[in-house]
């Protein structure tokens, strides 16, 4: 979903559980696209890429899906840990081969114990 | 350590106070970004150099925002008679020649705070 001001959305859940965390592009030319955890006090860390070329990708623990046609990302997280709690964001590169990365505003997960 | 550092961590500014803000990127890395990230915000890009050259400032908000990297590593960012709206943390990442992804290596920000 879409963040207004300083609302991020968020995603709550339970250790162990798996979950998916959604994103909406803007741009249907973009051709590679890029997830990043962000902890509290910390710079983004990349987790998973993928090409437009692809629809699927998979990492460990991690898999993230690309579909086209709706112009939507999602980066699944399996068997979730308390280490998972972070801010969430995608990115679209917009720079050709220079990789001028446009995020988005980020989804905030919790993970309870 | 051998990741991005940057520095200072935190920033307390006057308004009207200019401000220098240093990324020393990975050793060896060809590429520096500079984003600017407002509370519960996604970063927004900035600048973007390769080696000395800075290729793309298409993200600076205004003739007050400076940046460069004269010899090709160490950057800094300038902010000239900060105001309110600058605040925010600003984010220096690099990336190794060799690699063609978007794979960033950020640094842990310098968080901006003008009053």
């Amino acid at each position: 979903g879409e963040s207004v001001g300083l609302h991020l959305p968020t995603l709550s859940v339970q250790e162990g559980d798996n979950s998916i965390i959604n994103c909406a592009y803007s741009n249907s030319a973009s051709d590679y696209f890029i997830w990043y955890k962000q902890e509290s006090g910390k710079g983004p860390q990349f987790i998973i890429d993928i090409r437009s070329n692809m629809d699927k990708r998979q990492g460990q623990r991690v898999t993230v899906l690309l579909n086209k046609t709706v112009k939507h990302l999602s980066l699944q997280i399996a068997a979730t840990q308390p280490g998972d709690s972070a801010v969430y964001f995608c990115a679209e590169n917009s720079g050709g081969s220079n990789y001028k990365l446009t995020f988005g505003k980020g989804t905030l997960l919790t993970v309870n114990p | 350590g051998a990741g991005v550092s940057q520095s200072p961590r935190y920033k307390v500014a006057k308004r009207g106070q200019d401000v220098a803000l240093r990324c020393d990127p990975i050793s060896g890395h060809v590429s520096l970004f500079w984003y600017q990230q407002a509370l519960g915000q996604g970063p927004e890009f900035l600048t973007y150099f390769q080696n000395e050259a800075q290729l793309d400032k298409s993200g600076l908000p205004s003739d007050r925002f400076f940046a460069e990297r004269p010899e090709g590593s160490v950057s800094t960012l300038k902010i000239q008679r900060t105001q309110q709206e600058d605040s925010a943390v600003y984010l220096c990442a690099s990336r190794p020649r060799t690699r063609n992804t978007g794979e960033l290596f950020f640094g842990e920000g310098s968080r901006l705070t003008v009053l």
